[in-house]
């Protein structure tokens, strides 16, 4: 079962702008996390926040969260050509699950 | 280096021939996972490890085996691959199981079964 749900599908902004992709899930959580993958390739760990944090920053991403809406963001200011990637969240489902789900997942093209 | 190797990477087989796909890390994570990745669908969990000895079934294990004899070692097995198989696999380590732990991706077994 897919806890998180990303929004949008795919992005196309050209380099130097902001990009900003949304997750949704259904459940409480205790942590969200954001994953980069690169095309065909593992994916790569950005970003954690907690469900009692509302807003964290790592060098030019910003995720928020909003546990009211069960929803987070993750920002990336200045996009450049090498942040051509899709974009993950992974939830766990709150209340002591030891799995993390991950949604589909948002395919970013900066174009440079 | 820390790391979570994969072997093979790409594999083209034939319908009903057995095969493994390795999975080793050298972090001394306790939890290990593998996922496939299918266009649309985004990343499904097969089966994931605890521990040693303990592993449990993820969101779609038909056809598929694990094993967890060694903490470094989980290797995933398809008995009898059919084409609906055909796939980008991935095994994940982290620290321990939990939301809070950041999960270590290999490169990705890249499978086709004719």
């Amino acid at each position: 079962s897919q806890q998180g749900e990303e929004d949008p599908q795919a992005l196309s902004i050209q380099e130097g702008e902001n990009a900003t992709m949304n997750c949704s899930y259904k459940t409480s959580i205790n942590n969200l996390q954001w994953y980069r993958q690169n095309s065909g390739r593992g994916l790569v760990h950005l970003i954690l926040i907690r469900s009692n944090e509302r807003e964290k920053h790592s060098g030019r991403l910003r995720v928020t969260l909003d546990t009211s809406k069960k929803s987070s963001s993750l920002l990336i200011t200045a996009s450049r050509a090498a942040d051509t990637a899709s974009y993950f969240c992974a939830t766990d489902a709150g209340g002591g699950s030891y799995i993390p789900t991950f949604g589909r997942g948002t395919s970013l093209i900066v174009h440079p | 280096e820390a790391q979570v190797t994969q072997n093979p990477r790409y594999l083209i087989t034939v319908t009903g021939k057995k095969l493994t796909v390795t999975c080793s890390q050298n972090m001394n994570h306790e939890y290990m996972s593998w996922y496939r990745q299918d266009p649309g669908l985004g990343l499904r969990q097969i089966y994931y490890s605890m521990n040693v000895e303990v592993t449990d079934k993820g969101d779609v294990p038909e056809g598929y085996k694990v094993s967890r004899k060694e903490k470094r070692n989980f290797p995933l097995i398809l008995e009898s691959p059919s084409p609906n198989q055909t796939s980008l696999y991935f095994c994940a380590s982290s620290l321990q199981a939990g939301g809070q732990e950041t999960q270590y991706f290999g490169p990705g077994t890249r499978l086709l079964v004719l």
